[in-house]
C-alpha cells in the first residue's frame, strides 16, 4: 500500500528565516506530486507539481520555490519566510493519468 | 483559469437528516471530484464523476453533473455525527491530474 509522510507536523518561524518543509511517497513509483497551501478556514490553493524527477511547474508565486530531488521526494522550501506564508501545506500524490489526489496530513506553519 | 465554487459556506443538519452541497464551475472539465477534510487532517477524495457521467453513488453518498449549467451537487443521506467536515468539490481539466482547482469549501456540522 502507498504511504504518504510530510516532515515536520508543525513549525513556528520567525519572519525572514528560511523553510524546509519534506514528503514522500512509498510504495508508488513515478507519481504525480504536488503542494498544496491551505489559509485558516481557507480553500486549497495548488502551489507546484511535478511529474517527474527534477521536474517541477509553479501554479502559484508565493516567493516559494520546490525541487524533486528523487522519484519519491518532494521538497518545500524558502530562504526567506513571510507572515503571509503561515498556513497549512499540504503535499499530495496521484497516479500517472489518473485523477485522484491523495493528500498527506499535512504540516502546520506559523510564521512569527 | 477554472473556478470551482461551492454555493453555500457553511450547513448545519441534525443526525439522521439528509442534506446536499452545491457547486458550480466556469470552464469545461474533463472530471469534478468531491473532497472532505476534517479538522486538521488533509482532504479525502469522497467520489470522482467524469464529465460524461450524470450521477455517481458510494454508500451514504450520491453526487450528480450538469455539464449544460456546470453544476454538481453531493447528497448525504443518513448523516452522522462523523460527517462533519468542510467539503470541497474539485475540477480538473485534463486527464492526468496535475491541475486540480479547488472551491472554498463548505462547512457542514451534523448535530447530535
Amino acid at each position: 500500500a502507498q504511504t504518504i509522510h510530510q516532515w515536520p507536523v508543525a513549525e513556528i518561524k520567525a519572519v525572514g528565516s528560511p523553510l524546509s518543509l519534506g514528503c514522500t511517497i512509498k510504495g508508488k513509483s513515478s507519481p504525480n506530486l504536488y503542494w498544496y497551501w491551505q489559509a485558516t478556514g481557507g480553500t486549497l490553493q495548488q502551489l507546484f507539481y511535478s511529474i517527474t524527477v527534477g521536474q517541477v511547474e509553479s501554479v502559484v508565486q508565493l516567493n516559494l520555490s520546490a525541487s524533486r530531488p528523487k522519484d519519491d521526494q518532494f521538497i518545500l522550501s524558502t530562504e526567506k519566510l513571510l507572515l503571509s506564508h503561515s498556513g497549512f501545506y499540504l503535499c499530495a500524490w496521484s497516479p500517472q493519468g489518473a485523477a485522484e489526489v491523495f493528500f498527506g496530513k499535512g504540516t502546520r506553519l506559523t510564521v512569527v | 483559469s477554472q473556478l470551482a465554487e461551492e454555493n453555500s459556506w457553511a450547513l448545519s443538519v441534525h443526525e439522521g437528516e439528509s442534506v446536499t452541497v452545491n457547486c458550480s464551475y466556469k470552464t469545461s472539465i474533463t472530471a469534478l471530484q468531491w473532497y472532505r477534510q476534517k479538522s486538521g487532517k488533509g482532504p479525502a477524495q469522497l467520489i470522482l464523476i467524469r464529465s460524461n457521467e450524470r450521477e455517481k453513488r458510494n454508500g451514504r453518498l450520491r453526487a450528480t453533473l450538469d455539464t449544460s449549467s456546470q453544476s454538481s451537487s453531493l447528497s448525504i443521506t443518513a448523516t452522522r455525527c462523523e460527517d462533519t467536515a468542510v467539503y470541497f468539490c474539485a475540477t480538473e481539466n485534463n486527464n492526468a491530474g496535475a491541475k486540480l482547482t479547488f472551491g472554498g469549501g463548505t462547512r457542514l456540522t451534523v448535530r447530535p
